[in-house]
């Protein structure tokens, strides 16, 4: 069975600092991560994705994450937090092969301080 | 890119009464389609998978009575939630599959409040 654990369920951040979101996998086969970024009554946008090839993703508004087999981890990261950044961020996990379904963390919310 | 429309954004309906939420893939087709049950400060619960011209396949504990999903096109699923109770109050979102790797696409999601 396939998990995906995001640890801290609120992250607080001054603006300009550094972001970092966790997330953890459980899998007997590394599976296909992502993170999206949620707004209020809104659905869900990619920020980035692994499948294979290189364990750094870079993704949209300045986000990237790395894929570490060794920790079973893809934390999301972003140099310096904007007031715009603030969201529900969620880390996702399926199964290599097409249209498996995603599995969920539980989100963290991100806050940013001026 | 990939865009799927969901709606409506927001309904509200009396207890008793059935709601159709529509999601559209606008741009591809798409083979596989997902619906989800979100709760307050709460992460994505999978309600079901559908996939064009079959029956859905509906995950543990949803009741398939209650919460009818039809995907009769590659283009459009629906989902009905029948005899609505103020306990399905919930935001669901509606995600299609083009088949490809990172192929998710969700749409905006549709605010259900049952009175």
């Amino acid at each position: 069975a396939q998990s995906v654990t995001q640890l801290g369920s609120h992250v607080s951040v001054s603006e300009g600092a550094l972001v970092l979101l966790r997330c953890n996998y459980s899998s007997s086969v590394p599976p296909y991560l992502f993170w999206y970024v949620q707004y209020p009554n809104q659905g869900l946008q990619l920020l980035l994705k692994y499948t294979t090839g290189a364990t750094l993703v870079k993704g949209i508004n300045g986000f990237e994450a790395e894929f570490k087999k060794s920790e079973t981890s893809f934390h999301l990261t972003k140099p310096s937090a904007h007031m715009s950044d603030a969201a529900e961020y969620f880390c996702a996990g399926r199964r290599p092969g097409t249209a498996s379904k995603l599995t969920f963390g539980t989100g963290t919310r991100l806050q940013v301080m001026l | 890119g990939a865009v799927v429309s969901q709606h409506p954004s927001r309904v509200i309906c009396k207890s008793g009464t059935s709601v159709k939420i529509e999601c559209r893939s606008l741009d591809f087709q798409a083979t596989t389609m997902f619906w989800y049950r979100q709760f307050p400060k709460q992460s994505l619960m999978l309600m079901a998978t559908s996939n064009e011209g079959s029956k859905a396949t509906y995950e543990q504990g949803v009741e398939k009575d209650k919460f009818l999903i039809n995907h009769a096109s590659l283009t459009l699923s629906t989902l009905t939630v029948t005899s609505a109770h103020p306990e399905d109050s919930s935001f669901y979102i509606c995600s299609a599959s083009t088949g490809e790797v990172d192929g998710y696409t969700f749409g905006s999601g549709t605010r259900l409040t049952v009175v």
